[in-house]
């Protein structure tokens, strides 16, 4: 499979708790998108990287939550000390190097991590 | 701030009939237009788009229009088949970022056989 592979896909948390969701882009793609889609709500833009740069944080949360996408191996969202609140489906989307603006039709989405937090 | 509305959470349509979804924004700087299209259990893909100079882009079944006055757009899909039952998602980007999306909340369609 070519596609944005997500791990784990369900993923049950206890409040406190730390959450890890992976995610590895299309072969191929050096950039890789988060988003989180809350209950009833569209999916909302979190942070943006390339291979140990991040470029825009800009929709991440200040506090509990990080993200990384290392020379080897995935990229990872990291939600420490995890709330109620912190429950939604995380998607990741990857796109192969811009050369300009592409109009943002090149993203490639994976299926989603589901973060439950009891 | 919901810069993004699609403010049918659901529709039904009948096979072989055209299915109309509609989508408002609020910036007028979003210069991007997108649909995509999300089946449970799995993430979205992308369905079509329309730049903000265009005011229609037709692929296919489907078909964008862009009002930019009304800082509105529609998807349509004639015919509906029970395949095109899904979520579909309007999305937005500026300028300089091309690859962060505003999306909208969705709209489920159902396709009646």
């Amino acid at each position: 499979n070519a596609g944005v592979m997500q791990n784990p896909r369900h993923l049950v948390r206890r409040r406190g708790q730390e959450a890890r969701l992976r995610c590895s882009p299309m072969k191929g793609h050096s950039h890789v998108y988060w988003y989180r889609q809350l209950p009833e709500e569209g999916l909302k833009f979190m942070v943006y990287l390339q291979k140990e740069n991040i470029i825009d944080e800009s929709g991440m949360p200040k506090e509990r939550f990080s993200a990384e996408f290392p020379k080897e191996g995935p990229s990872i969202l990291r939600i420490q000390q995890v709330v109620r609140g912190d429950s939604a489906a995380y998607f990741c989307a990857s796109s192969p190097p811009t050369t300009g603006y592409s109009g943002a039709n090149v993203l490639t989405f994976g299926a989603g991590s589901r973060l439950t937090v009891l | 701030d919901q810069q993004v509305k699609q403010n049918s959470p659901s529709l039904s349509v009948q096979e072989g009939r055209i299915s109309i979804l509609n989508c408002d924004y609020t910036n007028s700087m979003f210069d991007y237009f997108l649909w995509y299209k999300k089946y449970p259990a799995e993430g979205p893909t992308f369905l079509i788009s329309i730049s903000s100079i265009k005011d229609k882009n037709e692929d296919g079944r489907f078909t964008v229009f862009l009002n930019k006055s009304a800082k509105h757009l529609s998807l349509h899909i004639v015919p509906s088949q029970p395949g095109d039952s899904a979520v579909y998602f309007c999305a937005a980007s500026f300028p300089e970022y091309g690859n962060k999306l505003v999306f909208g909340a969705g709209t489920i369609l159902r396709v009646k056989s």
